[in-house]
């Protein structure tokens, strides 16, 4: 089976930055994506990892550590905006996406 | 405008009608996908489809049907609604050219209700 954790909420201050980690165990790996879900929309694509490292996109960044089973996403100087939920969501061996439940993050001015 | 569309937006229905949820995509995009959403359970995999013509189970099939006839529509039916049912369901698809990403894009969602 599939096992993706990730917190289930934090918060934090506009201007600030926010690390939302994500640690899997699956039955194989095809790459780790992050999506972003604003409450009562659909998710939207943040980022794909398939190579150890990380990698940037504007304020958002993300990291992948396949021998540990561990992800990351950044989120740097952060905006009212960014208050929305963060899913996790590794692929597998058969290919298809195993979702964590997401992390709600909240900003406050 | 390209993308994904749902239909309808959200349903209250009567446990044991039947339902069918409406997916279209104008991406061309070759696979598509049904996930439902709970709260503090993440998204689960219903139904998908590689290409048109074909279908396979996920996580969650059981009193959940699909068809795929063309590239384009991939509707979900609920042969006879039970409470437990009630969720967001999620229409995506992706291109599945065999390299890069593959990256799955989402729908707008329905809520249903299963009274």
């Amino acid at each position: 089976g599939q096992n993706i954790d990730q917190p289930t909420e934090m918060t934090a201050t506009e201007g600030a930055i926010v690390q939302i980690n994500c640690t899997y165990q699956t039955s194989g790996f095809n790459g780790l994506f992050w999506y972003q879900q604003h409450a009562g929309e659909a998710p939207t694509f943040l980022s794909y990892n398939v190579l150890d490292g990380l990698e940037e996109k504007g304020r958002f960044s993300s990291f992948l550590s396949r021998s540990k089973g561990y992800s990351y996403l950044l989120l740097k100087e952060l905006q009212m905006k960014d208050s929305a939920s963060y899913l996790c969501a590794v692929r597998g061996d058969d290919y298809k996406l195993s979702f964590g439940a997401g992390t709600t993050v909240t900003v406050r001015a | 405008i390209a993308g994904i569309t749902q239909a309808p937006t959200s349903q209250i229905l009567a446990a044991g009608r039947r339902m069918t949820l409406r997916c279209t995509q104008d991406m061309r995009h070759n696979a598509m996908y049904w996930y439902r959403q709970d709260l503090g359970l993440g998204l689960r995999l219903i139904h998908y489809s590689n290409t048109a013509g074909t279908t396979g189970k996920g996580e969650v099939p059981d009193g959940y049907s699909v068809s795929r006839a063309n590239t384009d529509d991939f509707p979900l039916t609920l042969a006879s609604a039970v409470p437990s049912q009630t969720s967001v369901y999620f229409c995506a698809s992706s291109d599945k050219a065999g390299d890069g990403a593959d990256t799955q894009y989402f729908g707008p969602g329905t809520r249903l209700t299963v009274l």
